[in-house]
């Protein structure tokens, strides 16, 4: 069966620092891959999504880069992280193709003093 | 932007109690997903409805699309105080459609 890896669950962050988190599936080949945010009380915000190793779609404009280094493990980044930046993260796959069900990790929860 | 808006924002009932959400979007699209989040947790995909059909079962849960309106519900029968969560709608449009836009939510607690 398929499953998706996350961490840090919960992080504290300066302001200025910079972000590494990670998430890896198992189980599947080649699925399409997801960064979200969500901040209190809203629905999900789409930031990345990955249809392949080394593609990257970026949907909103920030601080903030992602990376396929190889074909199940997605990597959000920052150079230098902002008071904004602050939320909960979260990363999922889907099969490729379209109208396909997403599969969620259980989130990270940034923080940033 | 986002493009499904659940209503009501919260919903408060007695366990045993049927729970109906309703969904609202504003562009044509090709399926629409319903998914439950407990606090502090990923989403849990619960169904999904493709814009041909109408109305789709899976155990407690009953979920109808009406194209025409813009409109989907998702029901839950029976409801225990494990469904206590918060509950998405989710379209997906356009070439390919494994994009998603995620609605706000709706707060749904069952009081045992």
């Amino acid at each position: 069966s398929q499953t998706i890896h996350q961490w840090p669950a919960t992080l504290v962050q300066p302001v200025g620092s910079p972000l590494s988190l990670e998430c890896t599936v198992e189980g599947t080949s080649n699925p399409n891959l997801y960064w979200y945010r969500q901040a209190a009380g809203r629905g999900l915000q789409l930031l990345f999504y990955s249809v392949g190793i080394g593609q990257i779609s970026s949907e909103v404009p920030q601080n903030l880069s992602a990376s396929r280094p190889q074909d199940r493990q997605f990597i959000l980044s920052s150079k230098k992280l902002l008071l904004s930046d602050s939320g909960f993260y979260l990363c999922a796959w889907s099969a490729q193709g379209g109208g396909q069900p997403q599969h969620f990790g259980d989130g990270t929860r940034l923080s940033i003093l | 932007s986002q493009q499904g808006e659940e209503d009501p924002q919260a919903l408060s009932i007695q366990e045993g109690e049927n729970a109906t959400m309703n969904c609202s979007y504003k562009t044509s699209i090709n399926n629409l997903q319903w998914y439950r989040q407990n606090s502090g947790r990923g989403l849990v995909h619960l169904i999904l409805i493709r814009s041909n059909e109408r109305e789709k079962h899976s155990g407690r849960l009953r979920v109808t699309l009406d194209t025409s309106k813009k409109s989907s519900s998702l029901l839950i029968t029976a409801s225990r105080a494990a469904d206590t969560a918060s509950y998405f709608c989710a379209t997906g449009s356009g070439a390919g459609s494994y994009q998603l836009t995620f609605g706000k939510g709706t707060k749904l607690s069952v009081i045992p």
